[in-house]
């Protein structure tokens, strides 16, 4: 079974800095999908970024970009200029690839890691 | 607004006594799942079903049962609640699981 790893309980960072979040995973597939989700206190599970475990290129959106290092089984979230807004709980998830695809969609769900609670002090 | 939607959002049980958690939604989305959030534990999968009609375990499925009643809606039974299961409850869905849906989380407390 897959594992996800998020070895940061808390991390504290200054309004405007940048800071990253880590997620490392343990998997034996070559194809598969990583991604990020933001918990604000309103419970709400908010995607953040997805990468394509096939795909070179690290993923991006606007203020959030990852590394993926997928030889390492590492994936981490960068967040570049900080906003109060961001404060909440990350968490990295796993998605299988393959068991998505022979079990017509839905097998295992996602895997998520333990939670990265993200502090901005302002 | 299309999305998942999760009722109740808080319930309080005594335990031993029952309750079904329910969940719909209008995506037109294939798979469901039931997630479980402890503090700590980050959320843990209890019951998904693939499509209308299946329905398997997860991580933790001891003390629930579910039903996947149509496509669009996917029900978590307590038939005898415990303290164990107080916990924060998740319904997500997904339609190739390129992106996943979350309900807005039922919190249950077993006292």
């Amino acid at each position: 079974a897959q594992t996800v790893t998020q070895s940061q309980p808390e991390m504290s960072v200054q309004e405007a800095e940048t800071v990253t979040l880590s997620c490392t995973y343990d998997t034996s597939e070559s194809d598969y999908y990583l991604f990020w989700y933001k918990q604000p206190p309103s419970r709400q599970m908010i995607l953040v970024i997805r990468q394509e475990a096939y795909k070179q290129q690290n993923a991006t959106e606007n203020r959030f970009s990852v590394n993926f290092q997928k030889a390492a089984k590492s994936f981490s979230l960068k967040i570049s200029d900080s906003q109060l807004g961001d404060a909440a709980m990350y968490f990295c998830a796993y998605r299988s690839s393959v068991l998505f695809m022979y079990s017509g969609g839905g097998a295992d769900g996602l895997t998520f890691g333990k939670g990265t609670h993200l502090i901005i002090q302002p | 607004n299309a999305g998942v939607t999760q009722t109740p959002k808080f319930q309080v049980l005594k335990t031993g006594q029952s309750m079904t958690l329910q969940c719909a939604q209008d995506m037109n989305h294939n798979s469901m799942y039931w997630y479980r959030q402890d503090p700590g534990m980050g959320l843990r999968l209890i019951y998904y079903s693939a499509s209308e009609g299946t329905t398997d375990k997860g991580e933790v499925p001891n003390g629930y049962n579910v039903s996947r009643l149509n496509k669009r809606e996917f029900s978590l039974r307590l038939e005898s609640a415990a303290p164990s299961q107080t916990s924060v409850y998740f319904c997500a869905s997904t339609e190739g699981g390129y992106g996943y849906t979350f309900g807005s989380g039922t919190r249950l407390t077993v006292v």
